[in-house]
C-alpha cells in the first residue's frame, strides 16, 4: 500500500544533542511537509518542500532544518533540541497533480528531550 | 491569532445518534477545507473535504456543511459508532497555490456504546 512512513516512531534525545527525524513516502507526491504538534494544540507547519524548493515558515526557529535528497525522502534536523521542542512531529505529503491538494500524514515521531 | 478554531475540545455522543463537530475560521480567503480523524499513536487520516463553491459534501455517514457567510463549517456523523471515537481536526487553505493548511486544535469525540 502506498503510504507515508516515519522513523523512528519514538525518539529520545538529550538537551542540546542534535537529532534527525526521517520521513519517506511511496505515493510519489511532489510536496512534503513537516508539522510540529504539541499536546492539545493544532499541528503547526514548520516548512514544506515543493519539489526541491524549500519553503520555511516565518516563525520556524533556526534550530530546525530540513533536507530532501530525493522525491521519496525528507529529513527534519533539530540542531540543538531544547525542552520546548518535545512534541509529535508529523510528516505529510500532497500532490499538485492530483484533483485535490489533500495532505496525507505519516504516523508521527514523538520526540522526548531529557 | 488562531485562524481556525474548534471551540469544543471534547464531545460525547451515544452510539447511533448524530455527532456534530464545529469549526470556525476568520480568514475569508480560505476556500478549501478538510476534516481529519486522528487515533492515538497514529497520524491524522483524511476524512472528507469541501470546496468553497459548495455548501455540502457527503460521503457515507459523513457530511460536511459550509456556511461561508458565517465562516463556519461542521462535520456530521450519522449514525455515530464507537469506532468513530477519535480526535477530529478541521483544516483550511487559501487558493494561493502554497498548498498550506491551517489546522484547528481538534475536538475529541467519544461515542458511547
Amino acid at each position: 500500500d502506498a503510504m507515508v512512513i516515519q522513523n523512528p516512531r519514538y525518539q529520545v534525545t538529550q538537551f542540546g544533542k542534535p537529532v534527525t527525524l526521517s520521513c519517506s513516502q511511496t505515493l510519489n507526491h511532489n510536496v512534503m511537509y513537516w508539522y510540529q504538534q504539541k499536546s492539545s494544540q493544532a499541528p503547526k507547519l514548520l516548512f514544506h518542500y515543493y519539489d526541491k524548493d524549500f519553503n520555511n515558515e516565518a516563525d520556524t526557529p533556526d534550530n530546525f532544518q530540513s533536507r530532501r535528497p530525493n522525491t521519496s525522502f525528507c529529513f527534519l534536523d533539530i540542531r540543538s533540541p531544547g525542552l520546548g521542542d518535545a512534541a509529535m512531529y508529523l510528516c505529510a505529503t500532497s500532490s499538485t497533480l492530483a484533483d485535490t491538494d489533500t495532505q496525507y500524514f505519516g504516523p508521527g515521531t514523538r520526540l522526548t528531550v531529557l | 491569532d488562531q485562524q481556525v478554531k474548534q471551540n469544543s475540545p471534547s464531545l460525547s455522543v451515544q452510539e447511533g445518534r448524530i455527532s456534530i463537530l464545529n469549526c470556525d475560521y476568520t480568514n475569508s480567503m480560505f476556500d478549501y477545507f478538510l476534516w481529519y480523524k486522528k487515533y492515538p499513536a497514529e497520524g491524522p487520516t483524511f476524512l472528507i473535504s469541501i470546496s468553497s463553491i459548495k455548501d455540502k459534501n457527503e460521503d457515507g455517514r459523513f457530511t460536511v456543511f459550509l456556511n461561508k457567510s458565517a465562516k463556519h463549517l461542521s462535520l456530521h456523523i450519522v449514525p455515530s459508532q464507537p469506532g468513530d471515537s477519535a480526535v477530529y481536526f478541521c483544516a483550511a487553505s487559501e487558493a494561493s497555490g502554497t498548498y498550506k493548511y491551517i489546522f484547528g486544535t481538534g475536538t475529541r469525540l467519544k461515542v458511547l456504546a
